[in-house]
């Protein structure tokens, strides 16, 4: 089965600073690679996402690159604020009907 | 739609104890998924749903933990007996992929256990 992995698992920038988060997966069926943004006390909400046949999708200050042939892919975010920090999800998924697997997250810290 | 919605917001309990965990999904989400995050294991999925029927209950920890899905709009996690180690976070999500044309999941506010 699918198994995602996360790096790193905390980071603290300076606000103004960029933030990027690195994720891999295993299986090269998964085709869809969502973001999910935990903010404290709430539930994982999706951000960002992007589909296999496109390498990179932004969308202002939030940007997603993918390699499929590395299975790796990435969130970018530039200009950090302060309610940037929360705890970011990469996951993994077919776009069939199936469960998304999520890596194990990152703790982001935007210090003001 | 007011989104997913999960009750009790906390549920602090004694050890032994039966829990019961609510969840109403997204009306017209066909999929409905039970997680645990706590710390050490971070974001686990237990069991989920397709059209109330359950599909994959391989996280389900032991069999100390039950979920049901009466129907399109409600679902039960139980746990009896509780167990301290049962303390965690326990999310509920929907999606509807195949409405979505992608499989975006819909999390609730979730429920605080804790089992002293």
């Amino acid at each position: 089965g699918e198994n995602v992995e996360q790096h790193p698992s905390t980071l603290s920038v300076q606000e103004g600073d960029s933030a990027v988060i690195k994720c891999t997966y295993s299986d090269s069926a998964s085709n869809y690679f969502p973001w999910y943004k935990q903010e404290l006390g709430k539930g994982p909400q999706l951000i960002i996402d992007i589909r296999s046949n496109v390498g990179e999708k932004k969308d202002q200050r939030i940007a997603v690159t993918l390699n499929k042939t590395a299975k790796h892919f990435s969130l970018h975010i530039t200009e950090t604020q302060p309610e940037d920090s929360a705890v970011y999800f990469c996951a993994a998924c077919e776009t069939s009907y199936d469960k998304v697997i999520f890596g194990p997250g990152t703790s982001l810290s935007v210090i003001p | 739609d007011a989104g997913v919605i999960q009750s009790p917001r906390h549920e602090v309990t004694e050890m032994g104890q039966e829990v019961t965990l609510r969840c109403k999904p997204i009306s017209g989400h066909d999929y409905l998924f039970w997680y645990r995050q706590t710390m050490m294991r971070g974001l686990e999925l237990l069991i989920y749903f397709n059209n109330n029927v359950p599909i994959d209950d391989s996280g389900m920890p032991e069999d100390r933990f039950s979920a049901k899905m009466p129907n399109a709009s409600f679902s039960t996690l139980k746990i009896q007996p509780s167990e301290p180690r049962d303390s965690a976070v326990y999310f509920c999500a929907s999606s509807a992929p195949g409405k979505q044309a992608k499989n975006i999941q819909y999390f609730g506010a979730g429920t605080r256990l804790s089992v002293l």
